[in-house]
């Protein structure tokens, strides 16, 4: 089945202790994308990938980093988290950049307390 | 500021009849737009998209409709079924960029 996968699904974690949210396809897409979901705010970019070895910032990478060694892994690290960084957090994929029908995984709910 | 917004936060309709849902945007320079439909629990789900260059296409249920003019754009679900109650985004991309920014979600209830 294609999909993409992000775990774990939810995390409960303390201020400044790093973790990371881990995201993979299995569709061979070269687009790869994190995104952050808050009440009234929508969905916020946060990084994207349009291939291996090549990241970019989205809209509001601070805080975060990614990195993107295989095709099909997309990584998503705090290395120090802070409570602004609670969040729902979505891991998106697709074909080639500039197509812009994205999966979406299911879903990363993050506690920073 | 720029920005892509939504008229209504929440839609209650009945099913069988038809839902619309609205969206507006700023950014002229905007060339493609997309409506994600998201579930409870789920991920954003692509419905259906439309190019600048286009006023109208029509999937499966579901017709998107874009005025260049006024800046707005519309979905529209036919026969709205208990299936379809979920939050609606739309999404825009602005030419030059390669990512999409999301309006803040309308949810729509299908009463039974």
């Amino acid at each position: 089945e294609a999909q993409v996968t992000q775990n774990p699904r939810y995390l409960i974690t303390v201020t400044g202790k790093k973790l990371t949210v881990t995201c993979s396809q299995n569709m061979n897409h070269e687009y790869m994308s994190w995104y952050r979901q808050d009440p009234g705010l929508g969905l916020r970019q946060i990084y994207y990938s349009m291939n291996v070895e090549v990241t970019d910032k989205g809209d509001v990478p601070e805080g975060y980093k990614v990195s993107r060694k295989e095709k099909r892994n997309f990584p998503l690290i705090l290395e120090s988290p802070s409570p602004n960084q609670t969040s729902l957090y979505f891991c998106a994929s697709s074909l080639r950049t500039g197509t812009y029908e994205q999966y979406f995984g299911p879903g990363t709910r993050l506690t920073v307390t | 500021g720029e920005s892509v917004g939504l008229h209504l936060p929440t839609l209650s309709v009945q099913e069988g009849d038809n839902s619309i849902i609205n969206c507006a945007y700023s950014n002229s320079a905007s060339d493609y737009f997309i409506w994600y439909k998201q579930e409870s629990g789920k991920g954003p789900q692509f419905i259906i998209d439309i190019r600048s260059n286009m006023d109208k296409r029509q999937g499966q249920r579901v017709t998107v409709l874009l005025n260049k003019t006024v800046k707005h754009l519309s979905l529209q679900i036919a026969a709205t079924q208990p299936g379809d109650s979920a939050v609606y985004f739309c999404a825009e991309n602005r030419t030059g960029r390669r990512a999409l920014t999301f309006g803040s979600g309308t949810r729509l209830q299908v009463q039974p």
